[in-house]
This record gives C-alpha cells, sequence and structure tokens, in this order.
C-alpha cells in the first residue's frame, strides 16, 4: 500500500519563529489534506489541497503532486499551533490514509 | 454548521460490558467514518458509510458493530472488548462521493479504557 512520511517527527520552536512541514507519499493520489491535532485530540482540517498553492492567515500549504510531496508553512507561530500536524491523502476511494505526523511543540 | 459531536467524551468500561459510542452530525454529510487512535500514532480507519450502507470495512474484530441508524448518526457497538482496544476513538463526515473525497470533519472523539 501507499506510504506517507512526514518530518520531521519532533519540532521545539520559540514563539514568533517559522516552520515548514513535508509530507512524502510514495504513489499517486487523488488528494491531500492537511490537519492539526490539538492537544485534547481534536483534529482540525487546515487545507484540503490536491494541488498548488493555498494560504489561511499564518498558515499555507503547497503541493507537487507530480514529485509526490506537499509542504506546510507556518510563520510567526503561537502556543496555540502546538499539537500534532498530520497529512492524509486518498486514491479515489473514501479511505484516507494519514500520514506519521510532526508533532510541534512551541514555547513562549 | 462544521460541527461532528460524539458521546461519551470519555468511557471506562470491563471486558465484559457491552457499551455504545454515538456521532451525529447534521452537515447533510452522506459518507461517515470511524477511526481508532493510539497513543502517538496517526488514525487508522475503522469503518466508512456512505448514504447509510457499509462501504468499507478495514478488518475490523466482531466485537466492534457500527451502526448507522438514519444519515445524520453513527454507533459503535463494544462487546467484550481488551485491554489493547483502549484507545481514542474519532468519528468524521464528508460530502465525499466515494470517487472524489472531500474535506473530512472530525468529532472530539472518545477516550476508551478497557480493563
Amino acid at each position: 500500500g501507499i506510504q506517507v512520511e512526514q518530518s520531521p517527527p519532533d519540532l521545539i520552536l520559540q514563539e514568533g519563529a517559522n516552520s515548514t512541514l513535508r509530507c512524502n507519499f510514495s504513489d499517486s493520489v487523488n488528494n491531500l489534506q492537511w490537519f492539526h491535532q490539538n492537544p485534547w485530540g481534536q483534529l482540525i482540517n487546515l487545507f484540503y489541497i490536491p494541488s498548488g498553492t493555498k494560504q489561511n492567515g499564518r498558515l499555507s500549504a503547497t503541493t507537487v503532486a507530480t514529485e509526490r510531496y506537499s509542504l506546510l508553512y507556518i510563520s510567526s507561530s503561537q502556543t496555540t499551533d502546538s499539537g500534532v500536524y498530520f497529512c492524509a491523502v486518498d486514491r479515489g476511494t473514501d479511505k484516507l490514509i494519514f500520514g506519521t505526523g510532526t508533532r510541534l511543540q512551541v514555547f513562549p | 454548521d462544521t460541527e461532528v459531536t460524539q458521546t461519551p467524551k470519555h468511557l471506562v468500561m470491563g471486558m465484559t460490558n457491552k457499551k455504545s459510542l454515538k456521532c451525529e452530525q447534521h452537515m447533510g454529510h452522506r459518507a461517515m467514518y470511524w477511526y481508532k487512535q493510539k497513543a502517538k500514532k496517526p488514525p487508522e480507519l475503522m469503518f466508512v458509510y456512505s448514504y447509510e450502507k457499509l462501504s468499507i470495512n478495514e478488518s475490523v474484530p466482531s466485537r466492534f458493530s457500527p451502526e448507522c441508524p438514519n444519515s445524520s448518526l453513527l454507533n459503535l457497538h463494544l462487546h467484550a472488548l481488551q485491554p489493547e482496544d483502549s484507545a481514542l476513538y474519532l468519528c468524521a463526515s464528508s460530502q465525499s462521493t466515494g470517487s472524489s473525497q472531500e474535506t473530512q470533519y472530525f468529532g472530539p472523539g472518545t477516550r476508551l479504557l478497557v480493563l
């Protein structure tokens, strides 16, 4: 089956720093989504981004489907950005396959 | 309204108990999902309901029994669970058509502890 790897696995930042999270996938995909899971377990959809670039406030994402990767940029990080970031892909079915996750801790 | 609700938030049960997890969405979504998430791991798909019919069962043990009474509700019936079934159980919904995945909206989850 398709493999979805994220890097780095852990990231520690001071408030105000910028960061880039990467998602690599081993085969072609139809769609890609980015999620943030807060420390209480709630998963929030950040981007639905099968290709191209999208921005939402301090967050932006880029997916290059032909090269099988996606990037999530976080600028001016805040403590509320802490949690785990997952990318997830599908191959044209109802099955969403999650990546390995990046655990982010932002300190004041 | 993009809310998916789940009850209960926490559940402790013995291995001989029968309990149910509930999930509700009022976004008119046609697909609903159950995921299991162990600590420090990504969510793993368990079941998918599409138009109130079970469309995907990821080889889940029969001690987990899903049910979709109507288009807004999804239940997960639990019976004779094992301690290794302790996890966060997440429900999600989307407007996906089966051939085209759309944004999935997740509930807050139920933290299950099996003693």
